[in-house]
């Protein structure tokens, strides 16, 4: 989801419960895309990526799903636990002039209700 | 132990002072990246490098300034010249062997100036 302001989307889900975070990019010639987990005060840490080849790639309780005919990418977690509470940040890298930078999302805060 | 690290993790000062934060990894990465976070927002790319002796612009570069002599260390000061520094920092670096994008980030220097 797009940040408005100082106000990051935020998604509450219940203990146990399935999350799926949503993010939409902006290149279509991007052709990697990666999910970072940010826990307050500190830096983000690596979930899953995709490539560009791929539609699906899944990880321990995350799956990430890949739609480049709408520039979409998903997060999903399985049974989410409170220590998935967090900001999640969708990140792509457009590939087009050799440079290795990703462009980062503005982020989506997950709450996790005990 | 293999790692990206920045110290301090705290850090005040006067405003009109220029400040260097530290970023050091082991992982004989290329590339390095230094990102500002403001509360609520996502990450915004400073300065970035490739090689050592080489670096690049980000999209907020004004007011900052870094440094690439050793492959292992990448340090941003912040200058006088910067509006509103008071922000998180976080440093991430990078293997650039083909299609690997994944940049891995340090613990982040939180800088209030005052």
């Amino acid at each position: 989801g797009e940040s408005v302001g100082l106000h990051l989307p935020t998604l509450s889900v219940q203990e146990g419960d399935n999350s799926i975070i949503n993010c939409a990019y902006s290149n279509s010639a991007s052709d990697y895309f990666i999910w970072y987990k940010q826990e307050s005060g500190k830096g983000p840490q690596f979930i899953i990526d995709i490539r560009s080849n791929m539609d699906k790639r899944q990880g321990q309780r995350v799956t990430v799903l890949l739609n480049k005919t709408v520039k979409h990418l998903s997060l999903q977690i399985a049974a989410t636990q409170p220590g998935d509470s967090a900001v999640y940040f969708c990140a792509e890298n457009i590939g087009m002039d050799s440079s290795y930078k990703l462009i980062f999302g503005s982020g989506t805060r997950l709450l996790v209700r005990p | 132990d293999g790692g990206i690290t920045q110290s301090p993790k705290y850090l005040f000062r006067k405003e009109g002072q220029n400040v260097t934060l530290s970023c050091e990894q082991n992982l004989n990465h290329d590339a390095m990246y230094w990102y500002r976070q403001d509360p609520g927002q996502g990450l915004r790319l400073i300065y970035y490098s490739q090689i050592v002796n080489d670096f690049q612009k980000g999209d907020i570069a004004e007011g900052y300034s870094v440094s690439r002599e050793k492959k292992e260390s990448f340090p941003l000061t912040v200058t006088s010249a910067q509006k509103n520094p008071t922000a998180f920092y976080l440093c991430a670096s990078q293997g650039v062997e083909a299609g690997n994008y994944e940049q891995y980030f340090g613990p982040g220097t939180r800088l209030t100036v005052t």
